[in-house]
């Protein structure tokens, strides 16, 4: 069965850095598909953030280009998101999920929140 | 970027008919391909995909759902509503790059 796993800090400084990790099991995400990062604020507003393909290339919601990184370590079949520069407008839940077009399996969820 | 509108909630009886309608401020069909997707959300769970490419139900996902549409104007049907499909339900467009959602409609009982 395929899952996937949002692991991270639930509170950021406003400034700072965002890092979250997507843990992946019953798949290798060099085998196939984009893995996604999508959020969802307060509110129920969801916005795509960007993807990593299975062979490393990326892809970034316009949007949010300039404080962006999707990476990944195969090794540890997880891969990654980096936001820098937060607001407390960047406060929302954040998914990983598969696909690039359409996503069929997302984790949990973490719910991040911007404060100081 | 392709806005999905949503109307925020719908109030349907359990055993009857349910239909959420999603319309896109441009096409997002090319060619036989109507590239809508819909999602179910409950509370506290991450959203599942039941429909995707507007008309095939994703895997595991019961005969009551349906999707319909093409070109600007699209349809998630549930039939009959069952006291399980209480949730929100988003649409979600592929076909152009960024991909986005809906504002999401909140099925509720009436």
């Amino acid at each position: 069965e395929i899952q996937l796993q949002e692991s991270g800090p639930g509170l950021v400084k406003p400034s700072q850095s965002l890092s979250l990790t997507c843990s992946v099991t019953g798949y290798t995400i060099t085998s196939g598909y984009d893995w996604s990062w999508i959020r969802k604020f307060p509110g129920n507003k969801m916005e795509w953030m960007g993807y990593i393909s299975n062979s490393g290339s990326t892809n970034y919601n316009p949007s949010l280009k300039i404080r962006i990184s999707i990476t990944r370590d195969t090794s540890k079949n997880q891969f990654f998101l980096q936001l820098n520069s937060v607001t407390t407008e960047d406060t929302a839940t954040y998914y990983c999920a598969r696909g690039g077009t359409h996503f069929d399996y997302w984790g949990q969820g973490v719910m991040v929140t911007v404060s100081s | 970027d392709i806005v999905l509108t949503q109307s925020p909630a719908l109030a349907v009886s359990l055993g009857q008919r349910a239909t959420i309608s999603c319309r896109a401020s441009q096409s997002v069909s090319i060619s036989r391909y109507n590239l809508m997707h819909w999602y179910q959300q409950k509370p506290g769970q991450q959203p599942k995909l039941l429909i995707y490419r507007a008309s095939n139900l994703a895997s595991g996902i019961p005969a009551r759902f349906s999707g319909s549409g093409s070109g600007t104007d699209f349809t998630l049907t549930i039939n009959p509503v069952q006291a399980d499909d209480i949730a929100t339900y988003y649409c979600q467009q592929s076909r152009e790059s960024p991909p986005t959602f809906g504002g999401g409609t909140k099925l509720e009982l009436k």
